[in-house]
């Protein structure tokens, strides 16, 4: 199947800085592109997505950018905090399946105060 | 927790034994997705439904089987013919003909088998 590549596979940043996780797709059908956290123990949730008839997105400390051209797609968070310690995940929808999605192996974020 | 649940929580089983595994919404979505997470794998896409009486396969479907009998129901058989079926299993819904692209995950079924 078409791939999703994420970098890096852990982060580890200081509260209060930026952090910027990365996001290659190979099916150029794609046309959506969520990012989903998972805390421990817990199952993941949505916290941004893009479509790709938009360049980006932001939602508070959040956002998201989607280059089509060069199939690549980045989640900035801004102003960490503690509780963003989590594994975040890209995803991109599978062609015309109805937002089926391939998803990247994942990020570790660890946030230290 | 979006109304989407699974069941059982944990579920042993011997090797060579076929085991079912439940997911139920009631969030009148059309699509329900199976994905299997492993430990630096990411969520692999098992099988998945966009309508009643209907599926498709997806990357990791060998050794799997699922029927969606009902809107609201995506069961997930494990055969005996999965090489390593021993992993973390979710199960989701969405509402794509709402252009609503986000998926809802149930709270996981971590099958071990022995």
């Amino acid at each position: 199947g078409e791939n999703v590549e994420q970098h890096p596979s852990t982060l580890s940043v200081q509260e209060g800085d930026s952090a910027v996780i990365k996001c290659t797709y190979s099916d150029s059908a794609s046309n959506y592109f969520p990012w989903y956290k998972q805390e421990l123990g817990k199952r993941p949730q949505l916290i941004i997505d893009i479509r790709s008839n938009v360049g980006e997105k932001k939602d508070q400390r959040i956002a998201v950018t989607l280059n089509k051209t060069a199939k690549h797609f980045s989640l900035h968070i801004t102003e960490t905090q503690p509780e963003d310690s989590a594994v975040y995940f890209c995803a991109a929808s599978i062609g015309n399946s109805g937002y089926a999605l391939n998803f990247g192996k994942g990020t570790s974020l660890l946030v230290t105060p | 927790d979006g109304g989407i649940t699974q069941s059982p929580k944990y579920l042993f089983r011997k090797e060579g034994q076929n085991v079912t595994l439940s997911c139920e919404q009631n969030l009148n979505h059309d699509a329900m997705y199976w994905y299997r997470q492993d430990p630096g794998q990411g969520l692999r896409l098992i099988y998945y439904s966009q309508i009643v009486n209907d599926f498709q396969k997806g990357d990791i479907a060998e050794g799997y089987s699922v029927s969606r009998e009902k809107k609201e129901s995506f069961p997930l058989t494990v055969t005996s013919a999965q090489k390593n079926p021993t992993a973390f299993y979710l199960c989701a819904s969405s509402n794509p003909g709402q252009g609503e692209g986000e998926q809802f995950f149930g709270p996981g079924t971590r099958l071990t088998v022995l």
